[in-house]
């Protein structure tokens, strides 16, 4: 059964950049009907959709986070990463990897156990 | 605030039944379709409806879905102390151009 699991960090800097692994294990990341991405949950915002990522490479990304967020993916090592520069307090969250069932949608049926992040310094 | 509005609690006796509202409008529920998750607490979200109305392998039929218009409703049957857990919606918004997410709602049984 395809398991998502995220990795880094979890205690970033204010103004440094936050970045993060989710490796996909039992399942690989290059199946065609399948794409990737990042949420977030933080006590002042809830839920937040970060982005989206096809194993090609193609990427999308919330609006909101669009001009701090760079998603990519390394199908040799069958996982893909997130990085969001600039970060502050607000940054502070769990942040959590999922497959997402269409590229324009909020059906993501498989989730990482979540990382949990601050921004301190 | 969340552009999908649900209610913050609900709560039921044991083997009684709970609904859970999600509003939205054209945009978003009007136009895609919505996701239904549960959330254990210190747990991620757990997927229990997609496509407004399926359930996923493995999760029983007490949990149901539907949607009406620019609202979509949650049902919850057979209440179970295991149900505990916050519940949210998702679905596409075609004017933010991303995903969103409702507020939440904590479910009690009583």
């Amino acid at each position: 059964q395809l398991q998502l699991q995220e990795s880094g960090p979890g205690l970033v800097k204010p103004s440094e950049t936050l970045s993060l692994i989710c490796l996909v294990s039992d399942g690989s990341i290059s199946t065609s009907s399948d794409y990737w991405g990042w949420i977030r949950q933080s006590p002042g915002k809830g839920l937040e959709y970060i982005g989206t990522i096809y194993y090609s490479g193609s990427t999308y990304y919330n609006p909101s986070l669009k001009s701090r967020v760079t998603i990519s993916v390394d199908t040799s090592k069958n996982q893909f990463s997130l990085k969001l520069t600039s970060v502050t307090a607000a940054d502070t969250a769990v942040y959590y990897c999922a497959r997402f069932i269409r590229w324009f949608g909020g059906n993501m049926d498989v989730w990482g156990r979540g990382t949990t992040v601050a921004v301190s310094s | 605030q969340s552009v999908l509005t649900q209610p913050p609690s609900v709560s039921a006796a044991p083997g009684q039944k709970v609904t859970i509202s999600c509003s939205g409008s054209t945009s978003n529920i009007g136009s895609n379709y919505v996701s239904w998750y549960q959330q254990l607490p210190g747990t991620a979200p757990k997927p229990l409806i997609y496509d407004n109305d399926k359930r996923p392998s493995g999760i029983p039929d007490r949990f149901s879905g539907s949607k009406s218009g620019t609202s979509a409703t949650l049902g919850i049957t057979g209440l179970q102390t295991g149900d505990e857990a916050d519940y949210f919606c998702a679905t596409w918004d075609v004017n933010l151009n991303t995903v969103i997410f409702g507020g939440g709602t904590k479910v009690a049984v009583l």
